[in-house]
């Protein structure tokens, strides 16, 4: 059974380009959350998508950040005109049961993206 | 006020010795409490939960939790230098937190 997937696991990007992460959640898994690992800090809440539906997404900026997660295919979060401040690691994890069912919250994580803005 | 707080360390420990890690958190109406570890450049893996007051032990780890102080603790017994990590206390009330991580490290 093939645990949380991501792709690409480091990505170098020039300022002004876009990134895009991809996560594969593990079968049988339809929750996903993405998290931002900056140095020295913890991991930071970003969005929490079910299949075809963002229901959280109050710990992504406003602008230039956007995550999908359609019916077929990995969740996508997509960074556009990158900046360095972006520079961190990316997490993705999930879960087989939604968010607030208590006692069922517990989520695995990916191996991470680390993504590079020059 | 963090969300989650721990001390970021480093924690320095001789093999063989009890590895003490703490965590307090600020939202009272929290539910779940985790433990993961996370090795230099890799991914966070999830060591244990814990929901109820009290102790829950599995293995060499043993988490407490004290809801009316909000403090939760991982101990780690007969700590091995495979355990040098840092150590993540994630909170769940309606959404995740995550301390920064504590920096422990097993002497052998």
């Amino acid at each position: 059974n093939a645990g949380v997937m991501q792709n690409p696991r480091h990505l170098v990007r020039r300022r002004g380009q876009e990134a895009r992460l991809r996560c594969s959640p593990m079968k049988g898994h339809s929750h996903v959350y993405w998290y931002r690992q900056l140095p020295e800090e913890g991991l930071k809440f970003m969005v929490y998508l079910q299949k075809e539906n963002i229901i959280d997404e109050s710990g992504m900026p406003k602008e230039r950040f956007s995550a999908e997660f359609p019916k077929e295919g990995p969740s996508i979060l997509r960074i556009q005109q990158v900046v360095r401040g972006d520079s961190a690691a990316y997490f993705c994890a999930s879960s087989p049961f939604p968010q607030g069912v208590l006692y069922q919250e517990t989520q695995y994580f990916g191996p991470g993206t680390r993504l590079l803005v020059l | 006020q963090k969300e989650v707080e721990q001390n970021s360390g480093p924690l320095s420990v001789p093999e063989g010795a009890i590895a003490s890690l703490n965590c307090t958190y600020s939202d009272r109406g929290s539910q779940s409490f985790f433990w993961y570890r996370q090795y230099s450049g890799k991914s966070p893996e999830l060591i244990m939960f814990i929901y109820s007051n009290g102790d829950k032990e599995d293995g060499r780890f043993t988490a407490q939790l004290n809801k009316a102080s909000q403090y939760v603790s991982l101990l780690i017994r007969d700590s091995q230098p495979s355990d040098s990590a840092t150590y993540l206390c994630a909170v769940f009330g309606n959404q995740f937190y995550f301390g920064t991580g504590t920096s422990l490290t097993v002497i052998p």
